[in-house]
Order: structure tokens, then C-alpha cells, then sequence
């Protein structure tokens, strides 16, 4: 079965500062999902990626699928307080579950 | 709705008695899909259902579990003979076909506890 591994666990950056989160898979991603959570809240959906190479944004967020079609990450700009959360990748496994990374919290320091 | 919604938020209840879990898609949606987060387990899918049928129940853990969901809507969640390992978070997602064209949105969750 498809295996997602996200690094770093945990990161810890000060407020304005960039970061990079990476998801790596053990088999091509055919549809790589990124999500945020907030405590006690449901998944919030940041974006979709399926062709090898392709590359997303949405406002502060850049999401990167590589040519080969097994690592993505996740670009945050200048973070701010409200960035803070924990980012999961997922990915389309058979026709239609998702298998989940085990999630990368992320802290802003003012 | 305008969103996935979950009931109860929240639910405590003494090891084995019996739980339901609700799960109200979005309006239209008619993939669902029951996942649980766990600490240590990270989040694991349990079922899919496609209109009222459920293709795929792989992820259910034992025969405790089980879902159905009515009118190609609501979808409830039922585990009998709670345990603790059973605490959790089980949130349900919908999306507006099988497609995997279209992201699932998810719910806020149902937060179990067993006592």
C-alpha cells in the first residue's frame, strides 16, 4: 500500500520568516492533496496537484508536485499567526480513499 | 448545507455501550467517505459510500463497525460495544462525485471518548 511520509513532524518559525514542508511517497502520486487543521476543527483543503511538474498557489501558499510524480511540497511567504495549524499531504489511493501523512505542526512565534 | 456537518462535536460514553455518529454532506455530494484520526494511528480512512451502496469498507477495524447512509444523504456511523482504543476523532468527508478530479471537504468531527 501507498506510504506518505512528511518531514519535517514539527517546525517552529518566527512570524514573517519562510518554510518549506515536503511529502514524499513510497509510490506515484496520481492526485496529491494539501490540507490544514486547526484543533478541535475538521480539514480545511488547500490545494490539488496531479500532473507531474505542476505547481499551485494561493495567497502566501505554493504547493509543488516534482516531474516524477512522488514528492510535493508546501511553500509558505512571509508567515503569519493565522498560518499556524497542522498541514497534511494526501493522496488517491485505488479509486477513491485517501491515505494521509501523519502531519506537520506548524507554530508561529509573534 | 454549506458544509460537511458532524453530530454530535463531542461524545463521552462508558465502555460498552453502543455510539452513533452522524455525518450531513454537502447538498448534491454523492461520495461520502467516514475517515478516524487517532493519535499514533495519524488519520485512517474506514468507508466510502457511493449514493446509498458502499463499494469499499476496507478500513473498517471489526464487526462493531458499521454505516449506512439513507436517501443518498445522511450518513450515520455505529459502533456497538464501544472499547476504549475506540476514542478518537471520526470525521466524514463528501465530494460532489466518485471523481478523484474533485478534493473531498471534510467536517468538523466527532470527538469519542470511552471511558
Amino acid at each position: 500500500s501507498q506510504e506518505l511520509e512528511q518531514s519535517p513532524q514539527s517546525l517552529i518559525v518566527q512570524e514573517g520568516k519562510n518554510l518549506t514542508i515536503n511529502c514524499t511517497s513510497s509510490k506515484t502520486l496520481y492526485g496529491l492533496y494539501w490540507y490544514k487543521q486547526k484543533y478541535g476543527e475538521g480539514l480545511i483543503f488547500l490545494m490539488m496537484l496531479q500532473k507531474g511538474g505542476e505547481e499551485k498557489s494561493h495567497e502566501k501558499i505554493t504547493a509543488k508536485l516534482d516531474e516524477k510524480k512522488q514528492q510535493s511540497s508546501l511553500h509558505i511567504t512571509a508567515s503569519q499567526p493565522s498560518h499556524a495549524g497542522i498541514y497534511l499531504c494526501g493522496a488517491e489511493q485505488g479509486a477513491q480513499k485517501l491515505v494521509f501523512g501523519q502531519g506537520t505542526r506548524l507554530t508561529i512565534n509573534p | 448545507g454549506a458544509g460537511v456537518s458532524q453530530s454530535p462535536s463531542n461524545k463521552v460514553t462508558e465502555k460498552g455501550k453502543d455510539v452513533e455518529l452522524r455525518c450531513d454532506p454537502i447538498s448534491g455530494h454523492t461520495a461520502l467517505y467516514w475517515y478516524r484520526q487517532s493519535l499514533g494511528q495519524g488519520l485512517e480512512f474506514l468507508i466510502y459510500f457511493q449514493g446509498n451502496s458502499a463499494p469499499d469498507k476496507s478500513g473498517l477495524p471489526s464487526d462493531r463497525f458499521s454505516a449506512e447512509r439513507t436517501g443518498g444523504s445522511v450518513s450515520t456511523l455505529t459502533i456497538q460495544r464501544t472499547q476504549q482504543e475506540d476514542s478518537a476523532v471520526y470525521l466524514c468527508a463528501s465530494r460532489p462525485t466518485g471523481s478523484s478530479n474533485q478534493p473531498q471537504h471534510f467536517g468538523d468531527g466527532t470527538r469519542l471518548s470511552i471511558l
